[in-house]
């Protein structure tokens, strides 16, 4: 059984660049969650898709959006990049829906310049 | 939306010693997590446990739902469980809240 992957693992950016970051969910699982890790603190919901469909948005702005895919994989995409960006991106799968046991992959460090 | 705080901020041990880690959350909770968050960012799954008790080695946890809070303990600590303990918790059309992490420093 695969568990949840990301890539990239790092990347560096540019203040207003654009970025698209992957996670592939955990085999049978149709729920994906993004997550952002700023230094030092807990991660903070961005938002989560449950069979294709967005269910849930946390306090983040319209500049970052998601996807996923017939698959359950899913991209999110973050416009407009500002320094504060700059975190760990983590990427979560579930089994059914927003209540099931998430299972988080490795991340995706963004530094933004 | 649900509230969640972690006691204590940070926590040094001697390896061998025992600890017990807090998460008191502010409402009803259909699903509570304990993560161990590894120097390289990775969340490791400890625990599903939006109630009851369960144990898995050296570790053991604890939910009272009624009374809004959840323990972890860790027994004869190692240095290998150095790292930052989160507990994170969401209900019905509610977002997966993480509480503020515990760091704990296990010293040889």
């Amino acid at each position: 059984e695969t568990g949840v992957t990301q890539s990239p693992t790092h990347l560096i950016k540019t203040r207003g660049q654009q970025v698209t970051l992957r996670c592939s969910s955990q085999s049978g699982h149709n729920t994906v969650s993004w997550y952002q890790q700023a230094l030092g603190q807990g991660p903070q919901f961005i938002f989560q898709y449950y069979r294709e469909e967005e269910n849930g948005r946390g306090n983040f702005p319209p500049r970052f959006s998601g996807l996923q895919f017939p698959n359950y994989s899913s991209e999110l995409n973050v416009n407009a990049l500002e320094l504060d960006d700059s975190a760990l991106y983590l990427c979560a799968s579930s089994l059914e829906g927003p209540t099931s046991e998430q299972f988080f992959g490795p991340g995706t460090r963004l530094t933004v310049l | 939306g649900i509230q969640v705080e972690q006691s204590p901020p940070d926590l040094i041990l001697q390896e061998g010693a025992n600890s017990t880690l807090r998460c008191n959350f502010s409402d009803s909770v259909n699903n509570l997590q304990w993560f161990h968050q590894n120097p390289w960012g990775q969340l490791i799954n400890l625990f599903y446990i939006p109630s009851g008790t369960k144990q898995n080695g050296r570790l053991s946890a604890t939910t009272v739902a009624t009374e809004r809070y959840s323990l972890l303990y860790i027994s004869s600590s190692q240095t290998t469980d150095s790292g930052v303990y989160f507990c994170a918790t969401n209900n019905y059309g509610q977002n997966f809240v993480f509480g503020p992490g515990t760091r704990l420093s296990v010293l040889p």
